[in-house]
């Protein structure tokens, strides 16, 4: 366990079913990440989040909607999903935005298919 | 456009060899570089962050350089085990102001 916790590990969905994907630090970190990771693609950033506000959205469709009740926690609620957004969904903290001091720490990621 | 570059090709060695990845970069000079070391399905784990005015960092079997000069980190693991085998990722922040962008990664196999 890494100190973030994702919820859930794997997560299979319907292109018109609605689910949201959980995030949770309690390492008093004040910045929060959304990664997507796609077979033999690098890391894309999809959003950050710093003192929960938005301070970063990376041209994210709007089928993926990021929120961020407090600096614990992350969602990422998801609707009308298509099949190519199937990949590993990473959550990430860190200390200070951009982690230029202790770099990021993530979690275990879930792991999406969209049928 | 700025870019990072990995060797997407897997090396493999052979226990007890230093491994010796590299992570070239683009244009912008960063004020940091990081590594991370993934397993298959599970999220990277922070290793090792190089300052810009640092030439060398280590910690345990690992080593990290940064070339300013040359655009280039090295990461290197001594006395390699087949529990390093994973995917190396360099990151850092492209333009000033950028958040982390990751590289690909370069998967590393360690043979007994």
């Amino acid at each position: 366990e890494t100190g973030v916790t994702q919820t859930p590990r794997h997560l299979v969905m319907g292109m018109t079913n609605k689910k949201s994907l959980k995030c949770e630090q309690h390492l008093g970190h004040n910045a929060m990440y959304w990664y997507k990771q796609s077979a033999k693609k690098p890391l894309e950033l999809m959003f950050v989040y710093s003192l929960e506000e938005r301070v970063e959205n990376n041209s994210v469709p709007s089928r993926f909607s990021p929120e961020c009740p407090n600096s614990s926690h992350l969602f990422l609620h998801l609707h009308t999903l298509q099949p190519e957004d199937s990949a590993l969904y990473l959550c990430a903290s860190s200390q200070d935005l951009r982690g230029r001091v202790d770099g990021y720490t993530f979690g275990s990621g879930t792991r999406l298919t969209v049928v | 456009s700025q870019k990072i570059e990995q060797n997407s090709e897997a090396l493999n060695i052979q226990e007890g060899k230093t491994a010796t990845l590299t992570c070239n970069y683009t244009n912008y000079s960063p004020a940091y570089l990081q590594w991370y070391r993934q397993d298959p399905g599970r999220g990277p784990v922070f290793l090792l962050l190089i300052r810009e005015n640092e030439k060398e960092k280590r910690k345990e079997r690992l080593k990290v350089t940064f070339d300013t000069t040359l655009k280039q980190s090295l990461f290197h693991i001594t006395a390699s085990q087949p529990a390093d085998s994973a995917t190396y990722l360099c990151a850092l922040p492209l333009w000033a102001g950028n958040m982390l962008t990751f590289g690909g990664g370069t998967r590393l196999m360690v043979k007994p």
